[in-house]
């Protein structure tokens, strides 16, 4: 299956900072998307991108695709306690399923 | 929003025992699948299921696991024989096209 790392795995930010996580593939990607599973929760999809850099806004969140298409990063400006939770990306296999990176565990601290 | 049901939320078996889970997937949508979740870890395809056969299926899923439709509603996972290392969340998911995934809220499973 298709390999991809996410970094940093566990982030720990004040309320109020920022944060970032990262999505890295040694391979060109046709799209990748954005999941946030909360503690205890399921998955739950965020956005889908597909065209080499872009850029997609969601309220607080940032999404980029790198312009070679290896690379994707989530931002979140600004974190809330509501933004605690895991984000993986997922990637598409030449099989035509995503599989799923590491994840990044954010903390946000009150 | 439409949702993907899955039970139980919980099972609990001994080691060896065969188990069935069940999920139901959102009614328009055409492909199913199936991840799981070791704890704390990330989410690992299973299988895919379209038009009533596998369509891919992961070197995690070996001649223990199989999956079936066997109505026009209800997709199951069976385990034959469980292994402790079976222990794990098993999410269901679902979709129309190549767009996000639906995930049940999963079911925990235990083997014992």
């Amino acid at each position: 299956g298709q390999q991809v790392m996410q970094i940093p795995q566990y982030q720990h930010v004040q309320e109020g900072e920022d944060f970032t996580t990262y999505c890295n593939s040694s391979t060109t990607l046709s799209n990748i998307q954005w999941y946030k599973q909360r503690p205890g929760g399921h998955p739950v999809f965020l956005i889908q991108l597909v065209k080499s850099g872009e850029v997609k806004k969601q309220k607080r969140l940032t999404f980029q695709f790198g312009e070679a298409k290896k690379n994707s990063s989530l931002h979140i400006t600004a974190t809330q306690t509501t933004d605690v939770g895991t984000y993986f990306c997922a990637v598409l296999d030449p099989g035509n399923q995503f599989y799923f990176g590491t994840g990044t565990s954010l903390t946000v601290i009150p | 929003e439409p949702e993907v049901t899955q039970t139980p939320s919980h099972q609990v078996t001994q080691m060896g025992q065969e188990v069935i889970l069940r999920c139901v997937p959102i009614s328009n949508h055409l492909y199913f699948y199936w991840y799981r979740q070791i704890l704390g870890q990330k989410v690992e395809f299973l299988v895919s299921f379209y038009n009533n056969e596998i369509s891919e299926k992961s070197e995690i899923f070996d001649d223990q696991f199989s999956v079936e439709r066997p109505d026009g509603s209800n997709f199951t996972l069976k385990i034959r024989s469980t292994k402790l290392e079976d222990s794990a969340m098993y999410f269901c998911a679902s979709i129309t096209r190549l767009d996000g995934y639906t995930f049940g809220s999963g079911t925990r499973l235990t083997v014992v």
